[in-house]
């Protein structure tokens, strides 16, 4: 069965210094893999996702997330983090060819000044 | 701009009441889905729908229906057969219900029993 696990429950980093999110999946063959954004109160967006190929995936709002099929991550990274990147963050798996898409317990972003 | 509105943004509900979200988009997608989130739970499928007139039960439909009556719209019931209702419900759409797609959210509705 597919998981996602999100070892992180927060975050806090101070502001213009890296991030990186960690996402963790189970699941038999190749999956797609999402990464969303919440700002308190308000829906899910979504920042990039994974099908297949380049393992690099770029998103919007500076965002990046590398594929590594040998330790089944799916980690989502910034360089330089402003006050407004704070916010949860979700991580989600698809099957291929189904409609299950789960979501990980998410993990809260901190920035401090 | 193409979207997703829920309403309302809060609703409060006595015990034993049915309370009715609403949702509806303009971004011509097939499939519709409804969440619930509860802090430190991610967010569990309600139910969704592939196309009108169909649709599915999802991980935790217990005290819940819905309905597709029309593509744009997907009203989600909360009914008094639901023990715990008190959570924050999202709406997503995407374009057909194969998992490759990515969702698009509503905003949300807060729902409170009083």
């Amino acid at each position: 069965a597919q998981s996602v696990t999100q070892p992180d429950i927060h975050i806090t980093v101070s502001e213009g210094a890296s991030l990186e999110l960690r996402c963790n999946y189970s699941y038999g063959a190749t999956p797609y893999l999402f990464w969303y954004v919440q700002s308190p109160g308000q829906g899910l967006q979504l920042l990039l996702k994974y099908f297949s190929g380049d393992t690099l995936v770029q998103g919007i709002k500076g965002f990046e997330a590398e594929f590594k099929r040998s330790q089944s991550s799916f980690n989502l990274r910034k360089p330089s983090v402003h006050w407004s990147d704070a916010a949860e963050y979700f991580c989600a798996v698809g099957n291929t060819g189904g409609f299950k898409t789960i979501f990980g317990a998410g993990t809260r972003l901190f920035v401090k000044a | 701009d193409g979207g997703i509105t829920q309403s309302p943004k809060y609703l409060f509900r006595k015990e034993g009441q049915n309370v009715t979200l609403s949702c509806e988009q303009n971004l011509n997608h097939d499939a519709m889905y409804w969440y619930r989130q509860d802090p430190g739970q991610g967010l569990r499928l309600i139910y969704y729908s592939q196309i009108v007139n169909d649709f599915q039960k999802g991980d935790i439909a217990e005290g819940y229906s819905v309905s597709r009556e029309k593509k744009e719209s997907f009203p989600l019931t909360v009914t008094s057969a639901q023990k715990n209702p008190t959570a924050f419900y999202l709406c997503a759409s995407s374009p057909r219900t194969t998992s490759n797609y990515g969702y698009t959210f509503g905003s949300g509705t807060r729902l409170t029993v009083v």
